[in-house]
């Protein structure tokens, strides 16, 4: 079956450390993978978008990793501070990117610690 | 430029009645997909609308739902004879064409079924 999945666990750091996020999907292939932030009672908001033939986008703290052969998506944030907290999902494009419709996996809820 | 507005922000109906959800997508932007959020679980795709067409239903249940995108005004994600199933937030996300990957997401339709 097709799944996406995404640290159950909710991941506690220290400020100033880097969080490192999973993303991993199976019988899925997509054409490219996004990640949104979501904070409580809020929309999602769309952070990074990464390519099957990209392996890695930055943008300022934020690193994104694909590996089509993995089947992995790795998040980071790097310096992370406190207003970093909130649950992050990705998302895959999953027919081609003929359209933007998107398959979200569950997401995970990460704190960050003063 | 305002964003996806989605109306009511909070909706509370009883087993039976009806439920209209609104949803202005972003000036410029013609795509509008509607996704509901279970407590404790992820985004879950329900329909994809382009101006006066639906061009995927392939996540809406076959009854009670339906969705509606018209030449004027907002989409609308209409649930009939509602029941406490049903209790979820409701997101409206829009686009300004079918593959321009980032969707852009409003702040959601909390209905809760008495």
């Amino acid at each position: 079956s097709q799944k996406i999945e995404q640290n159950s666990e909710a991941l506690n750091i220290q400020e100033g450390k880097t969080a490192t996020l999973t993303c991993n999907y199976t019988n899925y292939s997509p054409a490219y993978l996004q990640w949104y932030r979501q904070d409580p009672g809020r929309g999602p908001v769309f952070l990074l978008l990464i390519r099957e033939n990209e392996k890695e986008k930055r943008k300022e703290r934020l690193k994104v990793t694909f590996d089509t052969t993995l089947k992995q998506s790795l998040f980071h944030i790097t310096a992370s501070q406190p207003a970093d907290s909130a649950t992050y999902l990705c998302a895959l494009v999953t027919d081609g990117g003929a359209t933007n419709k998107l398959i979200f996996g569950t997401g995970t809820l990460l704190a960050v610690q003063p | 430029n305002a964003g996806v507005m989605q109306n009511p922000r909070h909706l509370v109906r009883r087993r039976g009645q009806e439920a209209r959800l609104r949803c202005s997508p972003m000036k410029g932007h013609s795509h509008v997909y509607w996704y509901r959020q279970l407590p404790e679980e992820g985004l879950k795709f329900m329909v994809y609308l382009q101006k006066e067409n639906i061009i995927d239903e392939s996540g809406m249940p076959k009854e009670r739902f339906s969705a509606e995108f018209p030449k004027e005004g907002p989409s609308i994600l209409r649930i009939q004879q509602v029941v406490r199933g049903d209790s979820a937030a409701y997101f409206c996300a829009s686009s300004p064409s079918a593959t321009t990957g980032e969707l852009f997401f409003g702040e959601g339709s909390r209905l809760t079924v008495l």
